[in-house]
């Protein structure tokens, strides 16, 4: 059964870093690409990050370039979202999401999220 | 950028009902375009990928169709477990997704 499970969200300051870790299980992890999807308390879903399979290719959405980074460690199953400058607006659950693989960047398993929340 | 809307933003059906949601975007995208649905509290689940192509698990009163720029999410036969937020999300470019379209009951 294929599982994310996502930890280290939490409160912190604004201008504050966190790191976002995403468990992956049940499938071979080296083989496909993951993201980042945010969700803002009771608004939509926004895309924030992609990592290529083997971690070579990075994409950002505008509204986190150069504040945010995503890795990910094949060897530990594990994908990163290290997120800096943190601000009022990054307050939101945090998804990863497995790329289905197939015809575009579609998002065919979601972990159950994490909340980080940015306030002083 | 990509710009996407739904419409409508929400609508009010009843069980059995037939539902049809319009997702359209500001350039063409092709076929790279998905749905999902989610509860309250819960992760997306993806419903729909490549226009037009049913996720395995998900029920076949669900489908999708359209290309380019106008895209359709029909739901055949509204069931209990189908109200819900549903959204669009284009992958032609980066990723956008639309602003979703609430389906609640009447």
């Amino acid at each position: 059964e294929v599982q994310l499970v996502e930890s280290g969200g939490g409160l912190v300051q604004p201008g504050g870093s966190l790191r976002l870790s995403c468990a992956a299980s049940g499938f071979t992890f080296s083989s496909y690409a993951m993201n980042w999807v945010r969700q803002a308390p009771g608004k939509g879903l926004e895309w924030v990050s992609g990592i290529s399979s083997s971690g070579g290719i990075t994409h950002y959405a505008d509204s986190v370039k150069g504040r945010f980074t995503i890795s990910r460690d094949n060897s530990k199953n594990t994908l990163y979202l290290q997120v800096n400058s943190l601000r009022a607006e990054d307050t939101a659950v945090y998804y990863c999401a497995r790329d289905h693989g197939d015809y575009g960047a579609n998002f065919d398993y979601w972990g159950q999220g994490a909340l980080v929340t940015v306030s002083s | 950028d990509i710009q996407m809307t739904q419409s409508p933003s929400s609508l009010s059906a009843s069980v059995g009902d037939r539902v049809t949601i319009t997702c359209r975007t500001s350039q063409s995208v092709s076929n790279f375009l998905n749905w999902y649905q989610q509860k309250p509290g819960k992760a997306p689940k993806l419903l729909i990928y490549a226009a037009s192509s049913l996720q395995s698990g998900v029920p076949s009163r669900f489908s999708g169709s359209g290309s380019g720029t106008d895209f359709t999410l029909t739901i055949s036969s509204l069931q209990p477990e189908d109200f819900a937020t549903y959204y669009c999300q284009e992958s032609f470019n980066t990723v956008t997704f639309g602003p979703g379209t609430k389906v609640d009951i009447k």
